[in-house]
Parts: structure tokens; sequence; C-alpha cells
């Protein structure tokens, strides 16, 4: 596609909710990232897909957090049993090769509400 | 380790004036730079980025900056502000050797008042 698309754009959920969002890189793009940026806040490194390969999940909060990239491409980023600590932007960014000379391509985020 | 220090969250110009939005960078090896720019409800975008050669980079907008090794410095500039570049920066550094693993400083949002 022409830009890295996430859905849904807007999500609120009840505490203890499970969700779903979805990021789709742009084609081609090996590298996925996922972050998580609070209210005034810059975006925090949440876990790294090189293809299908979960190469660093380190930033994930807790085990609630969990991603997948299973063909490679689409990557679905799973809250488990949604907590109010858990509202926030979930951006997802991608690049060509991962190499840390080139620029990230972001999506518009998911903004993730919990009541 | 690396991190990322912006000094300012809200920085406010006048129309026409200098734009100068901070930035102090830690890292153990030599580093990778960037700056992005998020406008409201939209994805960040790369204004700019410094990786290796001239220390002083050109971007998108008519944005600058400079890498100052002696200062753990990569200040973002413009000579004069347009309203079009209210928003909010986001300084960040990547280190070089392994993969992309990008800290974002805390932004700065600016404000241009006519």
């Amino acid at each position: 596609g022409a830009g890295v698309s996430q859905s849904p754009r807007y999500k609120v959920a009840k505490r203890g909710q499970d969700v779903a969002l979805r990021c789709d890189p742009i084609s081609g793009h090996v590298s996925l990232f996922w972050y998580q940026q609070a209210l005034g806040q810059g975006p925090e490194f949440l876990t790294y897909f090189q293809n299908e390969a979960q190469l660093d999940k380190s930033g994930l909060p807790s085990d609630r957090f969990f991603a997948e990239r299973p063909e490679g491409s689409v990557s679905t980023l799973k809250i488990q049993r949604t907590q109010q600590e858990d509202s926030a932007v979930y951006l997802c960014a991608s690049s060509l090769l991962g190499e840390g000379n080139e620029k990230l391509f972001f999506g518009s985020g998911t903004q993730l509400s919990v009541l | 380790a690396q991190s990322v220090t912006q000094l300012g969250s809200h920085v406010s110009v006048s129309e026409g004036a200098l734009v100068l939005l901070r930035c102090n960078y830690s890292s153990s090896v030599p580093p990778y730079l960037f700056w992005y720019v998020q406008y409201p409800n939209q994805g960040l975008q790369l204004l700019l980025k410094y990786t290796t050669g001239a220390t002083l980079v050109k971007g998108i907008n008519g944005f600058e900056a400079e890498f100052k090794k002696s200062e753990t410095s990569f200040h973002l500039t413009k000579p004069s502000a347009h309203m079009s570049d209210a928003a909010e920066y986001f300084c960040s550094v990547t280190l070089s050797g392994g993969y992309q693993k990008v800290t974002f400083g805390t932004g700065t949002k600016l404000q241009v008042i006519p």
C-alpha cells in the first residue's frame, strides 16, 4: 500500500476486555515496530518484527500484551484484560530493512481508551 | 544504551521568527539521529536525519539540524517560522550497528503566533 495503515483509528474498551489492533505496513517492508505513546510523551518501543520473526519484545509492559505477524506482513497487537493504564495511542511503523540509519514510516495510530 | 533529552515541552515563536528546538543525546557508540514531526491526528513523519558525513543536515520544509559531537547535541532550527510549522517535534536516536531500535524524546510542541 501507499503508507502504513492502522485500524481501528479509535477504540474504547471496558476494563477487562480484550482488544486487537491491526497494522498493515508498506508492502515489501521487512521490519515492523509497535510503539506506545502516552499523552504528552514520546513513543515508547514495544516490540520488533523482522518478517514473521519477533526479534525483540522487551518493551511489552506485561504478559497481557501479545503481538504477532504470522505471514511477515500484517501485524496484530493484542491486549488481554485491558486496564486503565493501557490507555494510549499505539503506533505502528515499518522500514525496508530495519537498519539503524533508515527512516521509519508511521501509521496514524490507534487511540485506545479503557474505561 | 541510548537516550534523548528535549529541553522545553512547549515552545512559542512569532511567525517569521527563528525556530530553535533543542535535543541532547546520550549514546555509548556513534549514533544515528533523527527529527520527526507529528501533526494532529497523524503519524510521525521524518524531517531529517544524521547518519555519517556532513554534520549540518537539511530536511524538508526549510528545517536543518547540526550534529555537534562535543556537545552531544542535535538542535533543530528554521530561520523563519510559518504557521504551518505548528506541530509536535520528536528527536530520536538509534545506535549504529544492530537493528533499528529507536529511542524517542518526550517531544516539543511548537506554537506559531501570527
